[in-house]
């Protein structure tokens, strides 16, 4: 089956920092790759995605993440974070089976924490 | 903007207990789930549904069981509560099956407590 990997379970950084958060897919088909965000009390919302082409991405405030195909990699980055960027962040993979894919798995979640 | 509705923010239940949870959507959507949400555990697909009196597990069934009587319900069905099924439950729904490519709208979620 295929599985998620998310290493940092939770990322403190301070304003203006750069971020990173790691993700790493298990599976060696071709899969299409999401980043879900959850602000504190609000629901699940889609930050990004990618499904072809080029593997850089850049999605809604600022976020990109890059697909390294030979790493199983869709790390998320954004250059300089801010206080309202707190939130829990999930990486997802659907994995297609002839052409039609499968429902979402998710990782089990980093919570980035920005200081002011 | 699609919208999908949880019927409740907080249940609380008692051990043996059969809880109803309702999840509706407006937009059409021929895909459904539900998910679990646990610290550390991220989310877990519970079931889900591609048409209407169609369901399918998702990877942690065991204690539940799900209806699509209606394209636009979902509902989640605990038939015996259980202390380890506290936990936050997430309802999603997306666009038809040849087109999951398309994102998946989540509902607010309902924090379900077992006592």
């Amino acid at each position: 089956a295929q599985s998620v990997s998310q290493h940092n379970h939770h990322v403190i950084l301070s304003e203006a920092a750069s971020l990173e958060l790691g993700c790493n897919y298990s599976y060696g088909g071709t899969v299409n790759l999401f980043w879900y965000v959850q602000y504190p009390g609000q629901h699940l919302q889609l930050l990004l995605k990618y499904f072809s082409g080029d593997p850089l991405v850049k999605g809604i405030k600022g976020f990109e993440a890059e697909f390294i195909k030979s790493k199983f990699s869709f790390n998320l980055r954004k250059p300089s974070v801010q206080w309202s960027d707190t939130a829990e962040y999930f990486c997802a993979v659907t994995l297609l089976l002839a052409g039609s894919a499968r429902q979402l798995t998710f990782g089990s979640g980093t919570q980035l924490t920005v200081l002011p | 903007d699609v919208k999908v509705t949880q019927s409740s923010r907080y249940l609380v239940k008692r051990t043996g207990e059969k809880v109803f949870l309702e999840c509706v959507q407006d937009m059409d959507h021929e895909n459904m789930f539900w998910y679990r949400q646990d610290p550390g555990l991220g989310l877990r697909l519970i079931y889900f549904s591609y048409d209407v009196k169609m369901k399918e597990k998702g990877d942690i069934p065991e204690g539940y069981s799900v209806s699509r009587e209606k394209k636009e319900r979902f509902s989640l069905i605990l038939e015996s509560a259980s202390t380890n099924q506290t936990s936050m439950y997430l309802c999603a729904s997306g666009r038809d099956r040849s087109s999951y490519n398309s994102p998946l709208h989540f509902g607010n979620g309902t924090r379900l407590t077992v006592t």
